[in-house]
This record gives C-alpha cells, structure tokens and sequence, in this order.
C-alpha cells in the first residue's frame, strides 16, 4: 500500500528565510512524487514532481525538490520565503503518471513579517 | 483557458437529505477525478472517469454515493441520505490521457459540504 507522512502540521517562518518541509513515502516500486500547494480559496496547484532522472528537480514559485530513495523522502526545500507562500502543502506519491494519488495530511506554512 | 470549475461550492444540507454536486473539466481532458478533503486531512482518491468510463472506485464511495460523466465531459457527484460523516470538501480534477500529460492533476477550488 502507498502513504505519505509529512512530520510536520505546522511550520512559522521568517520572510526571507529559509523553508524546508518535509515528506516521507511508503511505497514498493518506482514511485512517481509529486508536491502540491493549496492556498486560501485556491485549488490546489502542482509546484513540482519527480518521475525518475536527475533526484533535484525544479519547481515554480522558486521551489525545489530532492529525492532520496535511500530515505523514502521527499522534501521540498525554498531558499528564501515570500510573504505570497503562506499556504498549506501537500506531497503526494502514486503508481504512475496521474489518477489515484495518495496525499499526506499536509503542512501548512506561516509566514510572519 | 477555463480551468476546473466546481458547482456549488459550499452546500449546506440537513441530514438525510441528498446533494449533487457538478464538476466541468477542462475542456481537452479526458480523465476525470473525484477526491474528499476532511478538516486537517489531505484529499482521498474516491473515483476515476476516462471519457464516460468509471474506471475505478475507492472503498471510501458507499452505496449511498454514485458518480456519473455521462457524455464524457461534467460529471456529478450524488450523495444520498447524507449523514455528518459526510462534511468535507469534494474535490474534482481533470487531467489529459495523451502524450502531453505530465502527471498534473488540475484541480477545481472544490465543493463544501456541511450536513447538520
């Protein structure tokens, strides 16, 4: 069976610094990871994925990702914060490329002035 | 560029009454998706359209709810005799089946519903 644990419920960053969430995933082959954020009122909108290749990948808004298979992790890392991040992110893994996601329960980030 | 449109999007219903709610993909897409959101939880697979096709249904979808994509294109999500177990947002995501897909699911802003 697939799952995600994102450790985390509730992170409070400064504007301008640093953001890493964090993300673990269960799942017993290749896995197909994806991170998405769902702001205020907002639907939710893909920042990255990874499928195979390069374990760094890019995402928008500045975000990025490094899989770790050795850790079953996925975290999503953001070098510098913008008020406009304050939302809530979600990881997700599945069996291939769409359908049948398994989100973990979210992470919601805080940014203070 | 319309992007996934969701009808109502707060609904309000006393228990044991049945709601619909309607999901317009975009346009090119042809797989069709239905997930529940609960309070502090992320969203859970429920079922999945390919053109008019149900393809697959989640355990979590009871015999009191039914999804339809008849002509392929809106679907509608019934839920009959509603109970509170039921308040979450309902959310609906398209995706293309071809080359171009690459792995996205493009969600609608979801559909709350509150039973009292």
């Amino acid at each position: 069976a697939q799952s995600v644990t994102q450790p985390d419920i509730h992170i409070t960053v400064s504007e301008g610094a640093s953001l890493e969430l964090r993300c673990n995933y269960s799942y017993g082959a290749t896995p197909y990871l994806f991170w998405y954020v769902q702001s205020p009122g907002q639907g939710l909108q893909l920042l990255l994925k990874y499928f195979s290749g390069d374990t760094l990948v890019q995402g928008i808004k500045g975000f990025e990702a490094e899989f770790k298979r050795s850790q079953s992790s996925f975290n999503l890392r953001k070098p510098s914060v913008h008020w406009s991040d304050a939302a809530e992110y979600f990881c997700a893994v599945g069996p291939s490329n769409d359908y049948k996601l398994s989100f973990g329960a979210g992470t919601t980030v805080t940014v203070r002035a | 560029d319309t992007g996934v449109s969701q009808d109502p999007r707060h609904k309000i219903t006393k228990r044991g009454q049945n709601v619909t709610f309607r999901c317009d993909p975009i346009s090119e897409h042809n797989r069709l998706y239905w997930y529940r959101q609960t309070l502090g939880q992320g969203p859970e697979f429920l079922t999945y359209f390919q053109n008019e096709a149900q393809l697959e249904k989640s355990r979590l979808l009871s015999d009191r709810f039914s999804a339809e994509r008849p002509k392929g294109s809106f679907s509608t999500l019934e839920i009959q005799r509603t109970e509170q177990g039921d308040s979450a947002m309902y959310l609906c995501a398209s995706s293309p089946r071809d080359s171009s897909n690459t792995g996205e699911l493009f969600f609608g802003e979801g559909s709350r519903l509150t039973v009292l």
